[in-house]
């Protein structure tokens, strides 16, 4: 079976800093992979995803995420982190292009002035 | 377009009750899933509608059931509460074309709490 595993369920920047958030993969076949993103009391609402198209894959709000098959990792990174990036990140799967998504844990995003 | 939309947003209930959600996906949009969000089990996926036909299932009991209507909004039902039931539950929409991988758009969630 599919999973995803987050490293990390809370991590602590700076402003302006970059942000790194990690995610890794189990798929026995080539997956659909996203992140998304949860403001207190919201849905998710999508940053990227990586369809194999390219392996580097950009995103909403400068954010961006390369998809390595060889560490089975597609890790969630932003140059410069601002106040309002402070959020719950989730990294999701999605076998077989299916609509059922397996997510992880999710990764709290604190940032600090 | 209006976005997806569920109601209630907010719900209180007791064990043994039964509760009813609804969502609304985006227009023209045919596929409608749902997912449980809990502190401890996270986000988890309970089944998927499209043209008014469960097309996927997670692995949930039997409590948990849904339908959806020929305009594609959709109706979950849980019955007889367990306090474990507790949870923000999400819908997502999207177009509906599988092995395509299309963007899943949510809605706000209704939050669940059973006393």
């Amino acid at each position: 079976a599919q999973s995803v595993t987050q490293l990390g369920s809370h991590v602590s920047v700076s402003e302006g800093a970059l942000v790194l958030l990690r995610c890794n993969y189990s798929s026995s076949v080539p997956p659909y992979l996203f992140w998304y993103v949860q403001y207190p009391n919201q849905g998710l609402q999508l940053l990227l995803k990586y369809t194999s198209a390219a392996t580097l894959v950009k995103g909403i709000n400068g954010f961006e995420a390369e998809f390595k098959k060889s560490e089975t990792s597609f890790h969630l990174t932003k140059p410069s982190a601002h106040m309002s990036d402070a959020a719950e990140y989730f990294c999701a799967v999605s076998p077989s292009g299916g609509t059922a998504l397996i997510f992880g844990k999710g990764t709290t995003l604190s940032v600090s002035s | 377009k209006a976005g997806v939309t569920q109601t209630p947003r907010y719900l209180i209930k007791t064990r043994g009750q039964q509760v009813t959600l609804s969502c609304s996906p985006i227009s023209g949009h045919r596929s409608v899933s749902w997912y449980q969000q809990t502190p401890g089990q996270g986000l988890q996926f309970l089944f998927e509608y499209f043209s008014e036909t469960q097309r996927n299932k997670g692995n949930f009991p039997g409590r948990f059931s849904g339908r959806q209507f020929s305009n594609s909004r959709s109706e979950m039902n849980v019955s007889t509460l367990e306090l474990g039931d507790s949870a923000l539950y999400l819908c997502a929409s999207s177009l509906g074309a599988q092995g395509n991988q299309e963007t899943q758009y949510f809605g706000p969630g209704t939050r669940l709490l059973v006393l």
